[in-house]
């Protein structure tokens, strides 16, 4: 299993273009979250998904869309890149009502705007 | 609002010694805590978590304690090594209705272990 992947690893964009970034999971998880990290405040959760065809609004969600059209992907869109959103996004997947709570983490995508 | 908080943002410690790593939350509706580690470029990895019926749990070096009354939680690591130097995440959620799965991260702090 590759587990949680995440594309690309880093990405410069200009203020106002748009980009997709990817997540993709192996491991058959109902549920899949954005979460953005940023210095002194944590992670904090962008979007969240509890399968195929939902998607909800998390802590951040202003600026950035999702969709889930299939179990294994969760792209996260932003529509038009601002410097605010210079960080360091992380995308996440956890079997559902999984009674550990244990989520599993892919290795981030660094992007700055400039 | 800050929901959980890690007010030490770096901790220095010898190797062999006790690493304890503190958290605050003030939500009463969290019921499951969780400690994450993250080395840098690659993302947060499960460490030990606990839930709110219970006050203690071990695993291996790692311990984690949850206080209820206090809203307090601590990590402890016993014998800390160098491989533990990491940055430490607790989080925290409520595993009931619409709030299932979604994960509320303390700020995080940074775990050095000197040989």
């Amino acid at each position: 299993n590759a587990g949680v992947t995440q594309t690309p690893k880093f990405q410069v964009l200009k203020t106002g273009q748009s980009m997709t970034l990817q997540c993709a999971q192996d491991m058959n998880h109902e549920y899949m979250s954005w979460y953005r990290q940023d210095p002194g405040m944590g992670l904090r959760l962008i979007h969240y998904s509890v399968g195929a065809g939902i998607t909800d609004q998390g802590e951040v969600p202003n600026g950035y869309n999702v969709s889930r059209s299939t179990t294994e992907d969760f792209p996260l869109r932003l529509l038009s890149a601002a410097p605010s959103q210079t960080s360091v996004y992380f995308c996440a997947s956890r079997k559902y009502r999984d009674s550990q709570e244990t989520q599993y983490f892919g290795p981030g995508t660094r992007l700055l705007v400039l | 609002d800050q929901q959980v908080k890690q007010n030490s943002p770096s901790l220095s410690v010898q190797e062999g010694r006790i690493s304890i790593l503190n958290c605050d939350y003030t939500n009463s509706m969290f019921d499951y805590f969780l400690w994450y580690k993250k080395y840098p470029a690659e993302g947060p990895t499960f460490l030990i978590s606990i839930s709110s019926i219970k006050d203690k749990n071990e695993d291996g070096r790692f311990t984690v304690f949850l206080n209820k009354s206090a809203k307090h939680l601590s990590l402890h690591i016993v014998p800390s090594q160098p491989g533990d130097s990491a940055v430490y995440f607790c989080a925290a959620s409520r595993t009931g209705g619409t709030s299932y799965g979604k994960l509320t991260f303390g700020q995080g702090t940074i775990l050095t272990v000197h040989p």
